[in-house]
């Protein structure tokens, strides 16, 4: 079985401060892990992925992610938070050939000026 | 290159009705997928359809149904409507399943309310 974990449902954070929104996985099999975001009343944009390849992604918006399997983490961090970057932010894993997600519970991101 | 559509935008039902949601995916994409997205239980996986044929299905009651048509263009049904079913649906559309090779678009979603 796949689930994920985000500690943290809430993240508040100055504007230029590091974001780390933290992510813990566990899969019986290889996992491919994502961070998605979603804005208000719009859907999920995938922001990175992990398919095994690079353990460091660096994705859209300069956010990057590590993935580290001795600790089974796949953390999201961006050096200088900015305000378009409030958010609520989804970790999801996978495995190979499906189009199945399984979502960890979100973690809401606020930039204070 | 228009994005994943998908229609109604807003529903509102009465406990007891049915709902048919409809989504449209990219254009060249097969594989589409729903997911329920509610406050107290997230973001959940209901069904999986590539080229006519349900591939993966999530741990939701038979109310709630689904089905890809030639034109890969999918419904999803929930019958016998219940407050709980209250949540944002969304619809994700990929070209082929396995998106640890491919890349999965969302739509926006249709926000249903059972009152």
């Amino acid at each position: 079985a796949q689930s994920v974990t985000q500690l943290g449902s809430h993240v508040s954070v100055s504007e230029g401060a590091l974001v780390l929104l933290r992510c813990n996985y566990s899969s019986s099999v290889p996992p491919y892990l994502f961070w998605y975001v979603q804005y208000p009343n719009q859907g999920l944009q995938l922001l990175l992925k992990y398919t095994s390849a690079a353990t460091l992604v660096k994705g859209i918006n300069g956010f990057e992610a590590e993935f580290k399997k001795s600790e089974t983490s796949f953390h999201l961090t961006k050096p200088s938070a900015h305000m378009s970057d409030a958010a609520e932010y989804f970790c999801a894993v996978t495995f190979r050939g499906t189009d199945k997600l399984i979502f960890g519970t979100g973690t809401r991101l606020q930039v204070f000026p | 290159k228009a994005g994943v559509t998908q229609t109604p935008r807003y529903l509102i039902k009465t406990r007891g009705q049915q709902v048919t949601l409809s989504c449209s995916p990219i254009s060249g994409h097969r594989s589409v997928s729903w997911y329920q997205q509610t406050p107290g239980q997230g973001l959940q996986f209901l069904f999986e359809y590539f080229s006519e044929t349900q591939r993966n299905k999530g741990n939701f009651p038979g109310r709630f149904s689904g089905r890809q048509f030639s034109n890969s263009r999918s419904e999803m049904n929930v019958s016998t409507l219940e407050l709980g079913d209250s949540a944002l649906y969304l619809c994700a559309s990929s070209r082929e399943p396995g998106i640890e090779n491919e890349k999965l678009f969302f739509g926006s979603g249709t926000q249903l309310s059972v009152l």
